[in-house]
């Protein structure tokens, strides 16, 4: 069974501080994304990586970092979180056929 | 003007109904086309794929691609309270898997 996990299904934190979320899968792929998901606005694609040590960025990068140190193991780094950056981050892995995480529903207040 | 439309809903349909499901788009060189259910509070999961023009079927599920008319289509036969969830277009352009997604439909579906 193909599984993409991600770090905290519920994170709060105040505005400001560096927020780390990750995502780790087992199925060996090459491609990893970060989306947010809105209500209204549907899933938006923030950083996409094709390899180890590559990064590309999404359609909504501002604010955001990430990092892809192992093939497995793909970071989102909000560098200095706001109120704007309250959403439900969702992990994705694959190409045409692609899995997501359960999410992580972040708040920062 | 969005390259993916979906119709919110919610869309509320008695226990056993088909389901019809829909999503246009503006690009025409999108060639994967995804299904995804949504349950509250959970990551998407993978319904169907299909790639370029057609229809394909599992199970109760349809999914259909009118290359000619931009348009997508997911039916859902015999629906079951258990389908009530939040339903996801997507679709790209090649296999890199850079995917552009629908807002979601909303569908309930009552016993």
């Amino acid at each position: 069974d193909v599984k993409v996990t991600q770090s905290s299904r519920y994170l709060v934190k105040r505005t400001g501080e560096k927020v780390f979320l990750e995502c780790v899968q087992d199925m060996d792929h090459e491609n990893m994304f970060w989306y947010r998901q809105d209500p209204g606005l549907g899933l938006r694609l923030i950083y996409f990586s094709y390899d180890v040590k590559m990064k590309e960025k999404g359609d909504i990068p501002e604010g955001y970092s990430v990092s892809r140190e192992k093939k497995e193991r793909f970071s989102l780094i909000l560098e200095s979180a706001s109120t704007n950056q309250t959403s439900m981050y969702l992990c994705c892995v694959g190409s045409y056929e692609q899995y997501f995480g359960p999410g992580t529903r972040l708040t920062v207040t | 003007q969005k390259e993916v439309e979906q119709d919110p809903g919610p869309l509320s349909v008695p226990e056993g109904a088909i389901v019809s499901l829909n999503c246009t788009y503006s690009n025409s060189a999108f060639q994967y086309f995804m299904w995804y259910r949504q349950y509250s509070r959970k990551g998407p999961e993978l319904l169907m794929y299909t790639y370029s023009s057609g229809n394909k079927e599992d199970g109760r599920f349809t999914a259909q691609v009118d290359k000619s008319s931009k348009y997508i289509s997911l039916f859902i036969r015999d629906s079951q309270p258990s389908d009530s969830a939040t339903y996801l277009c997507a679709m790209t352009t090649d296999s890199w898997g850079k995917f552009q997604f629908g807002a979601g439909t909303q569908v309930v579906v009552t016993p």
